[in-house]
């Protein structure tokens, strides 16, 4: 069965410009994770989303950080006013449980800002 | 100019060797604890975890320890191969934050043929 995809694989955009990063999680999994991973670091998580609601923004950096999943399935995590600092790794998971399950990754979407 | 990451753990076998990773933790309140592989490129792939009430946990060529009196988590990896080659990463679960994981520093699994 398919899995979390997430696109673009990568993203180049210039300091100060405005981007969205997309996540198609495993079909009917109600639980959705954003976490950013820096080069030689672990994943730390931004947000999470039990169906149509983000029940936990706390990993959100600041306000220039937002995302979306208005219909329960596909998110959008939205950055403006792009910073030379929020070049990383973003990392979409999945899981069918409200927080107790397996979590699935995606290949997530490697962000560089010029 | 381009950014340097951290350097991470390094741990080298030889093909056919058992490797065991290691993970310090700091919550006592975590409930689950992972292991994450993560391969060049990709995200990270689970590959077995284990209940907080539990100190083993086997699966195929793989077996975790957890030690609560130290805060220690462990991977063992029988007869290593070279596909096993990877970064892996331990993972704490909280079930009243929603599950999120909260990641230690990964190990860099090297397997020499």
């Amino acid at each position: 069965g398919a899995g979390v995809s997430q696109t673009p694989s990568n993203k180049v955009t210039e300091k100060g410009k405005y981007v969205e990063l997309r996540c198609d999680p495993i079909s009917g999994h109600t639980a959705l994770y954003w976490y950013r991973q820096s080069l030689g670091q672990g994943p730390e998580f931004l947000i999470y989303f039990q169906g149509t609601g983000a029940a936990d923004d706390s990993g959100l950096p600041n306000d220039r950080f937002f995302a979306v999943r208005p219909e329960g399935s596909v998110s959008t995590l939205k950055i403006q006013r792009t910073e030379r600092g929020d070049s990383a790794v973003y990392l979409c998971a999945s899981s069918s449980l409200d927080g107790t399950g397996t979590q699935y990754f995606g290949p997530g979407t490697r962000l560089t800002v010029l | 100019g381009e950014s340097v990451g951290l350097h991470l753990p390094t741990l080298s076998v030889q093909e056919g060797d058992n490797s065991i990773i290691n993970c310090a933790y700091s919550n006592s309140a975590s409930d689950y604890f992972i292991w994450y592989k993560q391969e060049s490129g990709k995200g990270p792939q689970f590959i077995i975890d284990i209940r907080s009430n539990m100190d083993k946990r086997q699966g195929q060529r793989v077996t975790v320890l957890l030690n609560k009196t130290v805060k220690h988590l462990s991977l063992q990896i029988a007869a290593t191969q070279p596909g096993d080659s990877a970064v892996y990463f331990c993972a704490e679960l909280f079930y009243n934050q929603g599950g999120k994981l909260i990641f230690g520093q990964g190990t860099e699994l090297s397997v020499k043929p």
